[in-house]
């Protein structure tokens, strides 16, 4: 099976610095997309941000960026001036085919004040 | 609001009750997914439907029963679950091709008793 492997089940950061989350996947397909989402206490799970495979250039969005190394199949998460709302649960996700994600078992961010 | 709409949020249910769950989309997306939460696991895909279509049965047992009527809505049926299918369920839809990832509901938490 093609997996998708977060190797912290959790983490913590001192609020304004930061921190950053490790995943890595398994696929045989040459185009596909990565994605970082993120669930709150709230249970909403909200996009973060997403990376198309074939773009050499790293995603970003605002305090949010990637680290895309395709080579080695990873793909980490840098949270930039960790804020108390970024504490939940984030999950790295991998498309496979035209619908299906494979995710990943997630790791609890904890944001210290 | 998020596009994609679960209720009820919170189930709680004896292993006799037959109850639904219901999703509903208004974003134009033609997929449509149930995952399954449960602690300490990664997200378990149920069902996929593509178009009103199911086009993915991941092995799930025949007491959980998806119907989906429409391109916009989603149902799950439960009927005689057990104790360890207690998990909150997710609702999901996506575009095709998974450019943009799914979206997803704030998701039904269900207690069987």
């Amino acid at each position: 099976a093609q997996t998708v492997t977060q190797s912290q089940p959790e983490m913590s950061v001192q609020e304004a610095e930061t921190v950053t989350l490790s995943c890595t996947y398994d696929t045989s397909e040459s185009n596909y997309y990565l994605f970082w989402y993120k669930q709150p206490p709230s249970r909403q799970m909200i996009l973060v941000i997403r990376q198309e495979a074939y773009k050499q250039q790293n995603a970003t969005e605002n305090r949010f960026s990637v680290n895309f190394q395709k080579a080695a199949k990873s793909f980490s998460l840098k949270i930039s001036d960790s804020q108390l709302g970024d504490t939940a649960m984030y999950f790295c996700a991998r498309g496979a085919g035209s619908y299906q994600l494979t995710f990943g078992k997630g790791t609890k961010l904890s944001v210290i004040p | 609001e998020t596009g994609v709409t679960q209720t009820p949020r919170h189930l709680v249910m004896g292993m006799t009750n037959k109850k639904s769950l219901k999703c509903e989309q208004h974003l134009g997306h033609n997929a449509m997914y149930w995952y399954k939460q449960s602690a300490k696991k990664p997200l378990e895909l149920m069902f996929v439907y593509n178009f009103k279509e199911q086009t993915e049965n991941n092995s799930v047992p025949s007491r959980f029963s998806p119907e989906c009527p429409n391109s916009s809505h989603l149902f799950l049926h439960l009927h005689t679950l057990q104790p360890e299918d207690s998990a909150l369920y997710l609702c999901a839809s996506s575009q095709r091709g998974l450019n943009y990832g799914y979206t997803f509901g704030s998701g039904t938490r269900l207690t069987v008793v």
